[in-house]
């Protein structure tokens, strides 16, 4: 069954430092999200991305944070200057068409020092 | 701002007897919801689903209960197993236009004693 994977699975950089996180969403998948979850707290969206640009943002998801597609198969989040506050699992995310299920992939656990 | 909320954090039941998981939601947007089970250090997966055109949807042991005009929702578990323990999120999304984000509850985690 296809999934969606994410590499790294752990990453620990250093405050100040940019990470890339990494997601190859399922083949077929034209919508695709990054959420994340703080330690003890809820899953909360970050931002979305169909066609090849945003299309919604929260505001959690400001100048530090970007997106990107490129190739036809990975997607990666980008945070350019880590804060301690950015330590969190964040999962990656797609679905097929309007109203279908989205489906995420296994979290990449950031600890940001 | 709460706009589903899951008011019990944890639940224990018995093998074999009935798992309810409540979910409560305000925005009369949402017209998609699901439920995903979550195990520690790994991604939501995806459970079951009720568009807001339904009332019930059954898959399984597991069936979900949709009241609309109460916005509340029900996940029932018959009969319910060990492996069933886990952290179980509520999550709504509107489809009518926009990106159809998820909006998460903050979990309710079922244990299933043998």
């Amino acid at each position: 069954e296809p999934e969606v994977t994410q590499t790294p699975s752990h990453q620990v950089t250093q405050m100040g430092q940019e990470v890339i996180l990494r997601c190859v969403p399922i083949s077929n998948h034209l919508y695709f999200y990054w959420y994340r979850q703080i330690l003890g707290q809820k899953v909360e969206f970050l931002v979305s991305f169909y066609n090849n640009e945003i299309s919604e943002k929260s505001e959690i998801f400001d100048d530090q944070f970007s997106v990107e597609r490129p190739d036809g198969s990975n997607f990666t989040l980008k945070i350019r200057s880590t804060k301690l506050e950015d330590s969190a699992m964040y999962f990656c995310a797609s679905r097929l068409d309007t109203g279908e299920t989205q489906y995420f992939g296994p979290g990449t656990r950031l600890l940001v020092l | 701002d709460q706009q589903v909320k899951q008011n019990s954090p944890s639940l224990s039941v018995q093998e074999g007897r009935i798992s309810i998981l409540n979910c409560d939601y305000t925005n009369s947007m949402f017209d998609y919801f699901l439920w995903y089970k979550k195990y520690p250090a790994e991604g939501p997966t995806f459970l079951i689903s009720i568009s807001s055109i339904k009332d019930k949807n059954e898959d399984g042991r597991f069936t979900v209960f949709l009241n609309k005009s109460a916005k509340h929702l029900s996940l029932h578990i018959v009969p319910s197993q060990p492996g069933d323990s886990a952290v179980y999120f509520c999550a709504a999304s509107s489809t009518q236009g926009g990106s159809e984000k998820l909006v998460f509850g903050k979990g309710t985690k079922l244990t299933v004693n043998p």
